[in-house]
């Protein structure tokens, strides 16, 4: 019974590239939350995606990020043009449903570094 | 104010003795109530819900909710050594999981 996944597990771009950072959920889960992790602070929600809908961006930042969830494949969160303030740990959670928004079962995060 | 506030910490208990982790949150409507735990370099889990007023007991694990004072507390019993993580305070606000900063707790043998 595969978990969340998520890929690649570290990633490191230069100033000015793009990053890929893909999610599948757990099997049954049609709900997916992109968070991001600083050093020494807490998770901080950026988007929520059904398939094929953006639910809840309101903590994307307004500019270089995206993030989409396809009917066939992974999430994708996406973000372009990265600088060094982009490096943080990126972990995707899914759900079974809306109403299960709390009992949230986590990936084991991307670590984006930005050199 | 922040939405859910914790002390970072650390929190440090000797092995077998009762650790208390505290959270504030801001959100009066707030119904749902969560905590997480997060060794380092790995992702959160869930350890607790509690939805209702009082205490939930499971295990080693009590979660006590205060809605009226909007404190939510993890008393974790015997604490062993295998304990020592961040722990994760999380409330639902807006259809969505706000996390608190975490509290460190480290369980000396």
């Amino acid at each position: 019974n595969a978990g969340v996944m998520q890929n690649p597990r570290h990633l490191v771009r230069r100033r000015g590239q793009e990053a890929r950072l893909r999610c599948s959920p757990m099997k049954g889960h049609s709900h997916v939350y992109w968070y991001r992790q600083l050093p020494e602070e807490g998770l901080k929600f950026m988007v929520y995606l059904q398939k094929e809908n953006i639910i809840d961006e309101s903590g994307m930042p307004k500019e270089r990020f995206s993030a989409e969830f396809p009917k066939e494949g992974p999430s994708i969160l996406r973000i372009q043009q990265v600088v060094r303030g982009d490096s943080a740990a990126y972990f995707c959670a899914s759900s079974t449903s809306q109403g299960a928004v709390g009992e949230q079962f986590f990936g084991p995060g991307t670590r984006l570094t930005v050199l | 104010q922040k939405e859910v506030e914790q002390n970072s910490g650390p929190l440090s208990v000797p092995e077998g003795a009762i650790a208390s982790l505290n959270c504030t949150y801001s959100d009066r409507v707030s119904q749902s109530f969560f905590w997480y735990r997060q060794y380092s370099g790995k992702s959160p889990e869930l350890i607790m819900s509690i939805y209702s007023n009082g205490d939930k007991e499971d295990g080693r694990f009590t979660a006590q909710l205060n809605k009226a004072s909007q404190y939510v507390s993890l008393l974790i019993r015997d604490s062993q050594p295998s304990d020592s993580a961040t722990y994760l305070c999380a409330v639902i606000s807006f259809q969505k999981l706000v996390f608190g900063t975490g509290t460190r707790l480290l369980v000396s043998p």
